[in-house]
């Protein structure tokens, strides 16, 4: 069954707008990362927050992080038309298995 | 440092054939992983290796899916024979603890006709 879901799955703004995509989990995990995949690209590493983290930052990027609500959301301040990209969340859970779930992607679109 | 190379890029084979796929993780990373992406869908996880074991293979569809990783180095992953429903985007990731965040190769479009 799908671990990590991300809402939307589709987001078109404005270069210079913030965008916001969430994610929501089903099992307990070690941490949650999201995940950036250009076309035709592999996925590139963003960020990694721990269990017992809440929120952290890297640059335009902000994730937080609600274990008792089992989701996530990152925020990209100031987009800009290079944001272009599908976005990923990855939840790493030992449960049956130490692995790194992702789900579907949200399809961000940035107009210059 | 070299990241993760995977070969081919691309593939088209039919219905009934056999093909494998190549990833060279990077030097030093002994965690391995397979995935799988299929229409747009979740990227579904495969299988994990830790050097030359298989830690989890719980995402194999089934027997007609086969990987190994000889010598710990770098890994194949075997379809034979294929179907049509093995189409999708194979990606091999790489990371340097069990809990690290991955790096990717570009992937193996694999079309089956």
């Amino acid at each position: 069954s799908q671990q990590g879901e991300e809402d939307p799955q589709a987001l078109s703004i404005q270069e210079g707008e913030n965008a916001t995509m969430n994610c929501s989990y089903k099992t307990s995990i070690n941490n949650l990362q999201w995940y950036r995949q250009n076309s035709g690209r592999g996925l590139v590493h963003l960020i990694l927050i721990r269990s017992n983290e809440r929120e952290k930052h890297s640059g335009r990027l902000r994730v937080t992080l609600d274990t008792s609500k089992k989701s996530s959301s990152l925020l990209i301040t100031a987009s800009r038309a290079a944001d272009t990209a599908s976005y990923f969340c990855a939840t790493a859970t030992n449960t049956g298995g130490f692995k790194t779930i992702f789900g579907a992607g949200t399809r961000l679109f940035v107009k210059a | 440092e070299a990241g993760v190379t995977q070969f081919p890029s691309h593939s088209v084979i039919e219905k009934g054939q056999t093909v494998t796929l190549r990833c060279d993780p990077i030097s030093g990373h002994d965690n391995l992983y397979w995935y799988r992406r299929v229409m747009g869908k979740e990227i579904k996880f495969l299988l994990h290796f830790v050097k030359e074991s298989k830690q989890d293979e719980s995402g194999m569809p089934n027997n007609r899916f086969l990987a190994e990783r000889t010598g710990g180095t770098y890994s194949t992953l075997k379809v034979q024979p294929a179907e049509l429903e093995d189409s999708g985007v194979y990606f091999c990731a790489s990371s340097q603890a069990i809990n690290s965040p991955l790096h990717f190769g570009n992937g193996t479009r694999l079309t089956v006709t």
